[in-house]
């Protein structure tokens, strides 16, 4: 019963440091989402997976790099991270038309 | 022009009040549409699907317009547990949905 599970939720990173935030769903979704939320503001798409193998760039892609290593992960890189990087990042799925997306927890990201 | 868009408040209404949103969608062959709730700091929920012929749960009340391509959520009689921030969600393929950037609700006692 799990859904969509993201590792870590919290993290802090050095200026310049790399990371990978995890993310995995047992539901059979085809479709895999990344999403970054500031403080007070909506969430920003990063980058998003139609299918295994597929990734395309959403509306806040930079210094991002991503991998759908199968249909149930999907992996959000930041090779060199900046300050500019701290927010919330939310990983959600979803399935095929006309059913809803569920996201995970959240991984809370604080660059100094 | 972003394919969803919603005002983004906030709403400041007493408790007990009807209140309602509007949010609009460029894309005419869109197809699903849902509302979500966001609680600070959570993860967004899904509220309730929007058909084409209304929705209604409870106090809440969703409804589809076409022609005009904008969907909407009514809450009656408001409750404070309702302060949050409510996003629509409209399909923009068929392998992807797009989120508004959402309204701010905060409901005073």
């Amino acid at each position: 019963n799990a859904g969509v599970t993201q590792t870590p939720k919290f993290q802090v990173l050095k200026t310049g440091q790399s990371m990978t935030l995890q993310c995995a769903q047992d539901m059979n979704h085809n479709s895999m989402y990344w999403y970054r939320q500031d403080p007070g503001m909506g969430l920003r798409l990063i980058y998003y997976s139609a299918s295994e193998g597929t990734t395309d760039k959403g509306e806040v892609p930079n210094g991002y790099n991503v991998s759908r290593l199968n249909k149930r992960e999907f992996s959000l890189r930041l090779e060199s991270a900046a300050p500019s990087q701290t927010s919330v990042y939310f990983c959600a799925s979803s399935g095929n038309r006309h059913t809803e997306a569920f996201f995970g927890q959240g991984t809370r990201l604080t660059v100094v | 022009r972003k394919e969803v868009e919603q005002d983004p408040g906030p709403f400041n209404v007493p408790e007990g009040a009807t209140v309602a949103f509007n949010c609009t969608y460029s894309n005419s062959a869109s197809q699903s549409f849902f509302w979500y709730r966001q609680d600070c700091r959570k993860e967004p929920k899904l509220l309730m699907s929007v058909y084409s012929s209304g929705n209604e749960d409870g106090r809440f009340t969703a409804q589809l317009n076409r022609a005009s391509q904008y969907i909407s959520l009514l809450i009656r009689d408001s409750k404070l547990s309702d302060s949050a921030t409510y996003l629509c969600v409209v399909d923009s393929s068929a392998s992807k949905i797009i989120f508004g950037s959402g309204t701010r609700l905060s409901i005073r006692p």
